[in-house]
């Protein structure tokens, strides 16, 4: 199978503007969760959606957001950006089975704000 | 509230030599446990997971985790060292079932001394 697939892989944006990223989960995967890694903070969970419903939101502002399609693929979006929101992006993919749950990562979304 | 520490920042090993990295938990419930690593530049790959059963865990490149709930560690262990094992390692603990969001320690860079 092919894995969690992310797009695109590094971006460079200007303070206020606004971005978009996007993310392709393993097939047959229908949860998505996002990740924000910063050296400061770690990894932080952002939010996961599972059948195009948000069901659960990690401690960001407002200007984070997301959505998921029906084929379960899945962006995140932050408006209004700031310089403290350059970081790697993490998307991860999992089949949301009660026995085997578990996170499959893609490579990632480095974000550069200027 | 559920936390994950990672004691140690770095560690230096010789190439050949034993590894074991430590992890303690904080979680109210079961916790599902993860050994993630990653390479720089990269996103996560999951080493080996416990939901449980028996409290030694074997994964992926030679690697094992050990389950102690009396001590609220999964400390992950390898007997000898490659050069390649070199990267970042994270533990993190999730509930599982409906929570779709991972908490992560701050990691442990690893390098190794040929």
């Amino acid at each position: 199978k092919a894995g969690v697939t992310q797009t695109p892989r590094y971006l460079i944006k200007t303070r206020g503007q606004q971005v978009t990223l996007s993310c392709s989960p393993i097939s047959g995967h229908r949860s998505v969760s996002w990740y924000q890694q910063t050296p400061g903070q770690g990894l932080q969970f952002l939010f996961e959606y599972f059948s195009e419903t948000q069901r659960n939101k990690g401690n960001f502002p407002g200007r984070f957001s997301g959505r998921q399609f029906s084929n379960s693929r899945s962006e995140m979006n932050v408006s209004t950006l700031e310089l403290g929101d350059s970081a790697l992006y993490l998307c991860a993919s999992s089949s949301r089975d009660r026995v085997t749950y578990e996170q499959y990562f893609g490579p990632g979304t480095r974000l550069t704000v200027t | 509230a559920q936390s994950v520490t990672q004691p140690d920042i770095h560690i230096t090993v010789s190439e050949g030599a034993s590894l074991e990295l430590r992890c303690n938990y904080s979680y109210g419930a079961t916790p599902y446990l993860f050994w993630y690593v990653q390479s720089p530049g990269q996103g996560l790959q999951l080493l080996l997971k416990y939901f449980s059963g028996d409290t030694l865990v074997q994964g992926i490149k030679g690697f094992e985790a050990e389950f102690k709930r009396s001590q609220s560690s999964f400390n992950l262990r390898k007997p000898s060292v490659h050069w390649s094992d070199a990267a970042e390692y994270f533990c993190a603990v999730g509930g599982g079932g409906s929570q779709g969001n991972l908490i992560f320690g701050k990691g442990t860079k690893l390098s190794v001394k040929p």
